[in-house]
């Protein structure tokens, strides 16, 4: 089953603007992730945020951690064309020991040159 | 870069056959995952391994799937006898886990997509 459900689904913008894309879950986590995926590829990893953080950043990224609400946001500034890609978030249960990572279904981002 | 590997790339089959999909984790890491991607579901977690140990495979269906690590080099995941329903991306992800915060970033290979007619 999934833990965590990106909104929205998909996402067109211009180059140049801001996208934000959300993340909600459903348990206590550990550690929240964020990954994105180019078309016919792998996974790849962005940022991880940990339960204690409420933000982060790198580079363009900014990731805010809502642990009351259950929910992350990531936001990507300042978009490029090769920004367009699914942008998945990942959690881990911390109700077991085992942290096994699930995924949500993602937000497909179309950034228009 | 170290890389995850997986094999095949693409497998075209006939229903009733076995399918076997292998994975060449990163040295060094201590996590396995494979994750099953469609669009109707999204990515499904299968199986995960933790030191070699299966930790959950609530996720996979135990009549037809079995995942395994014979070493620390080679995971494999079998479908025997495959179904049209297969037909999907399987994903083979390894990582390091801190135990003590459970933080596991991912490294995802290429994936093995499967055409099951």
């Amino acid at each position: 089953s999934q833990q965590g459900e990106e909104d929205p689904q998909a996402l067109s913008i211009q180059e140049g603007e801001n996208a934000t894309m959300n993340c909600s879950y459903k348990t206590s986590i550990n550690n929240l992730q964020w990954y994105r995926q180019n078309s016919g590829r792998g996974l790849v990893h962005l940022i991880l945020i940990r339960s204690n953080e409420r933000e982060k950043h790198s580079g363009r990224l900014r990731v805010t951690l809502d642990t009351s609400k259950k929910s992350s946001s990531l936001l990507i500034t300042a978009s490029r064309a090769a920004d367009t890609a699914s942008y998945f978030c990942a959690t881990d249960d911390s109700g077991g020991s085992n942290y096994k990572l699930t995924f949500g279904k993602g937000t497909l981002l179309t950034v228009n040159p | 870069d170290a890389r995850v590997t997986q094999t095949p790339r693409h497998k075209v089959t006939e229903m009733g056959q076995e399918v076997t999909m292998r994975c060449q984790p990163i040295l060094g890491h201590n996590t396995v995952f494979w994750y099953r991607q469609t669009m109707m579901q999204g990515l499904e977690l299968l199986a995960y391994f933790r030191n070699r140990a299966p930790l959950d495979d609530s996720g996979m269906p135990k009549d037809r799937f079995s995942a395994e690590m014979p070493d620390a080099t080679l995971a494999t995941l079998k479908i025997q006898p495959s179904e049209p329903r297969d037909s999907a991306v399987y994903f083979c992800a390894s990582g390091l886990q801190v135990l003590a915060s459970g933080a596991n970033v991912l490294t995802f290979g290429a994936g093995s997509r499967l055409t099951v007619l």
